[in-house]
């Protein structure tokens, strides 16, 4: 299984272009999400999804949009790149089951991640 | 929102010192994550919490969750080269599987 993977590994945009990140997953996961990791700020949560044909906003997700059309598939998209979207952008996933808070976690699976910059 | 406040934000260390670090928060968490990121690649979990005061082992690292709920701790043992990395911590915020991550501990080992 190769996991989460991303593509592409890297990427320079001009100001003003658009693009767009793909992550996949084999392991048949419900839940996907998308971050971004800037120099000590940790990871931020940008979009999300909890299954197929459904996403939702994280705490960053102005300038981006997300599609979740396959279940193993998770798209983030720029429309209009700026400068501030410069980052390393990591994509995860990780089972659905009835979340009990107290009791266990399920673990996210991060890919390799994108390194954008934007100019 | 909940912010997670993690200390210190780097370390440099000689091989086979031990490491700590820590992690506060504003409010309760139920759920203590450890996770590390090593260069040129996603973070991977290390470590997970889920009661307090819980002491849990993962090999040469040693994780805490705070008696109050507010705050964890992880320790390495005997750092060797492949501990470089990013340690964060995280919490989860949400019944969807939200995480709530610090900044991050850079840790450098040098021989």
């Amino acid at each position: 299984n190769a996991g989460v993977t991303q593509t592409p590994k890297f990427r320079v945009l001009k100001t003003g272009q658009s693009m767009t990140l793909l992550c996949a997953q084999d392991m048949n996961h419900e839940y996907m999400y998308w971050y971004r990791q800037d120099p000590g700020m940790g990871l931020r949560l940008i979009h999300y999804s909890v299954g197929e044909g459904t996403t939702a906003k994280g705490e960053v997700p102005d300038g981006y949009n997300v599609s979740r059309l396959k279940k193993q598939n998770f798209l983030l998209g720029l429309e209009s790149a700026a400068p501030s979207q410069t980052s390393v952008y990591f994509c995860a996933s990780s089972y659905m089951k009835i979340w009990d808070l107290a009791s266990s976690y399920n673990e996210q699976f991060f890919g390799p991640g994108t390194r954008l910059t934007v100019l | 929102g909940q912010q997670l406040n993690q200390s210190p934000q780097s370390m440099f260390i000689q091989e086979g010192e031990d490491v700590s670090m820590n992690c506060t928060s504003s409010s309760i968490f139920n759920t203590w994550l450890w996770y590390k990121q090593d260069p040129g690649e996603g973070p991977v979990l290390l470590i997970a919490l889920y009661k307090a005061g819980e002491l849990t082992s993962n090999g040469r690292l040693t994780a805490q969750f705070g008696i109050t709920r507010k705050d964890s701790f992880l320790n390495i043992s005997a750092s060797i080269p492949s501990d470089v990395g990013i340690y964060f911590c995280a919490g989860p915020t949400d019944s969807w599987g939200k995480l709530q991550f610090g900044a991050g501990t850079q840790v450098v080992v040098t021989p």
